[in-house]
């Protein structure tokens, strides 16, 4: 079973809506990230954050709003999405942070978001 | 930047075939090397990961992946793939510190095994 946990699972919200995806792990790890997986597709990343703070920002649009209150917790805010938003969201996290080799990436078991 | 090619998109064998999956990036610095596996409707998996020394690694399940350094590829195997073996498979890279623990994945393989 994987060591990373995402709520909810299933996430439907509506164009005008603001709500929240959230992560926890207890690994000890200082990094952690969001992706974002289209059916059919690879996962791709969207943020990274590293000893609490935002390190990589692949250019996600404004209406995803991450934050890493503590180095346990990754939530992701979510405001006016689009239905092509619509997809899983994947939490993970690994060992170390930026700049370091060796590290595996576990990831949790999703949310899936459908934005109508 | 990085990127990974997997050339199977689909692959239909039947149990007990052998299985191989291709896995090509491009990349010329020190990288961290993995096989993920998403069983349908489960979450991503790690299957094995290289990171430095002997270039054949098993993994879980019987799996194995061989690093050949000077073809850039980093491909899967299995001997006997069982009809549980069905799902999709990503290779990915990590290429730190340059890209800053970034994990790029290939587009992944979809396996169908036949029992």
């Amino acid at each position: 079973d994987t060591e990373v946990t995402q709520t909810p699972k299933h996430l439907v919200m509506g164009m005008t809506n603001k709500k929240s995806l959230k992560c926890e792990q207890h690994m000890g790890h200082r990094a952690m990230y969001w992706y974002k997986q289209k059916a059919k597709k690879p996962p791709e990343l969207m943020f990274v954050y590293s000893y609490e703070k935002l390190s990589i920002n692949e250019s996600v649009p404004s209406r995803f709003s991450p934050e890493c209150p503590n180095s346990s917790l990754l939530n992701l805010h979510l405001h006016a999405l689009q239905p092509e938003d619509s997809a899983l969201y994947l939490c993970a996290s690994s060992q170390g942070g930026q700049g370091l080799t060796g590290n595996t990436i576990y990831f949790g078991e999703g949310s899936w978001l459908t934005v109508v | 930047a990085q990127s990974v090619s997997q050339h199977n998109h689909h692959v239909i064998l039947s149990e007990a075939a052998s299985l191989e999956l291709g896995c090509n990036y491009s990349y010329g610095g020190t990288v961290n090397l993995f096989w993920y596996v998403q069983y349908p409707g489960q979450h991503l998996q790690l299957l094995l990961k290289y990171f430095s020394g002997d270039p054949l690694v098993k993994g879980i399940k019987g799996f194995e992946a061989e690093f050949i350094k000077s073809k850039f590829s980093f491909n899967l195997r299995k001997p006997s793939v069982q009809w549980s073996d069905t799902a999709e498979y990503f290779c990915a890279v990590n290429s730190a510190p340059a890209a800053g623990n970034k994990l790029t994945f290939g587009g992944g393989t979809r396996v169908l095994v036949k029992p």
